[in-house]
């Protein structure tokens, strides 16, 4: 079983529809992040959570917004969604303690498309 | 500005010919290093990581990067490359007290 897991895989939905992403682990890890990439931009951050009550805005959180429901959950949702926030997206988690050190470990990726 | 930059958008290589992609970085301190590999479909997965020490560091799937703090290089290789070695790498940093950084990736195609 995997141990990050991302639903949906894909979605397609039109602009201005609210949209949640939603990532469930089972590694025990307090850490979680959400990330996009794009073509040529490799991953960037949009929200991470370094525990339950503590959200932190990345480097492109505008237009999302985010929930750490459990330990184990952390929700992306784009309010009203875009064309441009057409991406794959990607949740990831890591160990506490050195955390900035250690290793991420990555779902397998929400593709969305906004019409 | 601060960056991870990897200069090869896309590589094509023989199967069995060696291989080796470019991650420069330009941060004022040396940051802790990644290589991640995306398989097509997949997450990322984790490939090697430099913190400090030797700086060759030895990896899963024969790979292998060496750190060059005068270059500020952190390059990835391979000496045979597999068709199943065929996938984007993605190089990261973390500059001290940061979240990751990424590099735009370079995508991998290997010829039969």
């Amino acid at each position: 079983d995997a141990d990050v897991t991302q639903t949906p895989r894909n979605r397609i939905t039109k602009t201005g529809k609210r949209i949640m992403l939603e990532c469930s682990q089972t590694k025990g890890h307090d850490r979680m992040y959400w990330y996009r990439q794009d073509p040529g931009l490799g991953l960037r951050l949009i929200y991470y959570s370094f525990d339950v009550k503590d959200i932190n805005k990345g480097e492109i959180s505008d237009g999302y917004s985010v929930s750490r429901q459990a330990q184990a959950k952390f929700s992306l949702s784009l309010e009203s969604a875009i064309p441009n926030q057409t991406a794959l997206y990607f949740c990831a988690t890591s160990e506490i303690g050195q955390a900035l050190r250690q290793e991420q470990f990555f779902g397998p990726g929400t593709r969305l498309t906004v019409l | 500005a601060q960056s991870v930059t990897q200069p090869d958008i896309h590589i094509t290589v023989s199967e069995g010919a060696s291989l080796e992609l470019r991650c420069n970085y330009s941060y004022g301190a040396t940051p802790y290093l990644f290589w991640y590999v995306q398989s097509p479909g997949q997450g990322l997965q984790l490939l090697l990581k430099y913190f400090s020490g030797d700086t060759l560091v030895q990896g899963i799937k024969g790979f292998e990067a060496e750190f060059k703090r005068s270059q500020s290089s952190f390059n990835l290789r391979k000496p045979s490359v597999h068709w199943s070695d065929a996938a984007e790498y993605f190089c990261a940093v973390v500059p001290y007290g940061q979240n990751f950084v990424f590099g735009p990736g370079t995508r991998l195609s290997v010829l039969p």
